[in-house]
């Protein structure tokens, strides 16, 4: 079964600061997406990004990339010049080719101070 | 357009009274769609999800039950809440079919049980 773990359960950064949150995961497929939504205290799951495992060029989304190693199995988040409006709970997610399913970590919370 | 409707935003009921929560998409025909629960500082638990009209999965065996009565039209219901199934309540949708498909998110339902 696939797992995703985010290790880190709390992250802090200065404002325009860059943070890097991790995560691991374990499958055995070699076809699938893997993401990261934002939950802001509004409470809503936000898309961030997201990286296709055939691709090797990493994502990038304005202030928010990633660094995809497929071959270590880890799918970090980089955000850069980090505004007050980051502050929320990152969850990293995995999606398979041969499931319906969205599998996700167990979130990291990120403070961002001013 | 990838809009999700959720109704009520809020809802507090006391114990053993029934509960019917709907979400509606619209866009895509024949969207996946899902139910997920969050307790409070915790990730997503998947409860169920739906692949078609009258097709329900469910990952959790538990007192709540699922309903997709038209294509864009998901139904959470209980007959009889408990304590524990306070939390907030996610729907999501993605593009039908099996597959590594972005998850969109609803702006969820705060359910307090009392």
């Amino acid at each position: 079964a696939q797992t995703v773990t985010q290790s880190q359960p709390e992250m802090s950064v200065q404002e325009a600061e860059t943070v890097t949150l991790s995560c691991t995961y374990d499958t055995s497929e070699s076809d699938y997406y893997l993401f990261w939504y934002k939950q802001p205290p509004s409470r809503q799951m936000i898309l961030v990004i997201r990286q296709e495992a055939y691709k090797q060029q990493n994502a990038t989304e304005n202030r928010f990339s990633v660094n995809f190693q497929k071959a270590a199995k880890s799918f970090s988040l980089k955000i850069s010049d980090s505004q007050l409006g980051d502050a929320a709970m990152y969850f990293c997610a995995y999606a398979g080719y041969s499931s319906y399913k969205l599998i996700f970590g167990s979130g990291t919370r990120l403070l961002v101070r001013p | 357009s990838q809009t999700i409707h959720q109704w009520p935003a809020t809802l507090v009921q006391p114990v053993g009274s029934p509960l019917s929560l709907e979400c509606t998409v619209e866009g895509t025909s024949n969207p996946n769609l899902y139910w997920y629960r969050q307790a409070a500082g915790r990730g997503l638990q998947l409860l169920f999800y739906s692949v078609g009209i009258g097709q329900i999965s469910s990952e959790v065996p538990q007192n709540l039950s699922a309903s997709r009565p038209q294509d864009r039209q998901f139904i959470l219901s209980s007959k009889k809440l408990l304590l524990s199934d306070s939390g907030f309540y996610l729907c999501a949708r993605n593009m039908g079919g099996p597959g590594p498909d972005t998850q969109y998110f609803g702006p969820g339902t705060r359910l307090t049980v009392l």
